[in-house]
């Protein structure tokens, strides 16, 4: 079974550039999150999509950030513009029921804005 | 504000120590507690889920603890090899499904 998979691995942008990016959960989770650690800091939760819906955004730092899960199925994470503080990486996980359940994390997306 | 703490920050060992590592969190209701190993630019592997019922769980020579009352869990790892060098999460859930995080435990485990 194929695990989270996110895309790009790295990107690297100026500021002020928009930068997506992806994540495709395991197959049949209905939960998906985004997390993100910048430099020095703990992991921290941005939102949590039940099917296509945000069940919770509260993490999202501010309205330059845009997420979309259409479908259900796939995720896009949307910063428009990007400023130097975006920069770390960004992570997305899925877990198929919610509180009882472990969360399974892809490999990240390491992004740094210039 | 739930808040999780690890300790220590970083450790150094020979091939063979047995290993503890501890994470402390500030509000005891919570659902459950995963412990994550993170690769050097890797993503996060998940190594045990303990949920709050329970009181430890252990898959090879790895065996986590959980302490509601005190707002504690251990992870403990046996006969540590080289292999085990990471870096290690824990992170507890509570009612919104996300999972907050405490800064890691950096281990290296040299031959």
């Amino acid at each position: 079974e194929a695990g989270v998979t996110q895309f790009p691995s790295h990107s690297v942008i100026e500021k002020g550039q928009t930068v997506t990016l992806r994540c495709d959960p395991i197959s049949g989770h209905d939960n998906l999150y985004w997390y993100r650690r910048v430099m020095g800091k703990e992991i921290k939760f941005l939102l949590h999509f039940v099917k296509e819906s945000k069940q919770d955004e509260s993490g999202m730092p501010n309205n330059r950030f845009l997420a979309e899960r259409t479908g259900g199925t796939y995720s896009t994470l949307k910063v428009q513009p990007a400023e130097l503080e975006d920069s770390g990486v960004y992570f997305c996980a899925s877990s198929q029921n919610r509180a009882q359940e472990a969360q399974y994390f892809g490999p990240g997306t390491r992004l740094l804005v210039l | 504000k739930q808040e999780v703490t690890q300790i220590p920050a970083a450790l150094s060992v020979p091939e063979g120590e047995n290993l503890v590592l501890n994470c402390s969190f500030t509000d005891s209701a919570i659902y459950n507690l995963q412990w994550f190993r993170q690769d050097p630019g890797k993503g996060l592997t998940s190594l045990l889920l303990i949920q709050s019922s329970q009181r430890e769980q252990t898959s090879g020579r790895l065996n986590a603890s959980l302490d509601k009352s005190s707002g504690r869990s251990t992870l403990y790892i046996a006969a540590s090899q080289p292999g085990d060098s990471a870096t290690y999460l824990c992170a507890v859930r509570r009612g919104t499904d996300k999972l907050i995080f405490g800064t890691g435990t950096r281990l290296q485990v040299f031959p």
